[in-house]
């Protein structure tokens, strides 16, 4: 089946450490996205890329770092840095980098909390 | 920077009743898309419907129609025939070019 798997669905973080989160596709897109989503709240861009070797700041970058060696692959990892980290992170994928006429699809979402 | 807001925290409704669910954004492009977006329970997003800023007629999927008022800045979602599978929280989403800004989203139920 072709889609987006993200692991591991629930992620526990003790202070200080470094967690990374999974974000696969075998869609064929070029372009991978991480958001994060707090209660109550919209999603917003953490990080983007529009092809291998190439990722951009979203929005809230500060405390997140990623990597793109694989077109399919995508990993976000929550640093230290990051103060606040508990929340509920989506990747997502699009043929290409949006300009309106594609689809962004998104996968199951990874669910962080802090110990 | 584009804006998206839904004014709208919750919204109810009942089984077989229509609904409007109220969006409005600001920016300074000409061509961009809306969207709407649907996350159930599972957490899951999943696309409602899509509208291009240069069409002038209104989207509509099946039971999902928007009216699109491109003066106004106004997208608004209207969910015909509510069915309890619909109860879920509605985005709203604007692009022009490279990534989507969502709206603070709309928790609806429809109730039996």
């Amino acid at each position: 089946d072709g889609g987006i798997t993200q692991s591991p669905k629930y992620l526990f973080r003790k202070e200080g450490q470094n967690v990374t989160l999974s974000c696969e596709q075998n869609l064929n897109h070029d372009a991978m996205y991480w958001y994060r989503q707090d209660p109550g709240q919209g999603l917003r861009l953490i990080y983007y890329s529009q092809i291998v070797n190439d990722f951009q700041k979203g929005d809230i970058a500060e405390g997140y770092s990623v990597s793109r060696e694989k077109k399919e692959s995508f990993p976000l990892t929550v640093t230290s840095a990051q103060k606040n980290p508990t929340a509920f992170y989506l990747c997502a994928s699009s043929i290409r980098l949006l300009e309106g006429t594609e689809t962004q699809y998104f996968g199951p979402g990874t669910r962080l909390l802090v110990l | 920077a584009q804006t998206v807001t839904q004014s709208q925290p919750e919204m109810s409704v009942q089984e077989a009743e229509t609904v409007t669910l109220s969006c409005t954004y600001d920016t300074s492009e000409n061509n961009y898309y809306l969207f709407w977006y649907k996350q159930p329970p599972s957490r899951q997003m999943i696309l409602v419907i899509r509208q291009e800023a240069y069409k002038q007629q209104n989207a509509t999927e099946n039971r999902f129609s928007v009216n699109f008022q491109k003066a106004a800045k106004s997208f608004s979602l209207k969910i015909s025939d509510s069915q309890l599978g619909d109860t879920a929280m509605y985005f709203c989403a604007y692009t022009s070019y490279g990534k989507l800004t969502f709206g603070q989203g709309t928790i609806l139920t429809v109730h039996p």
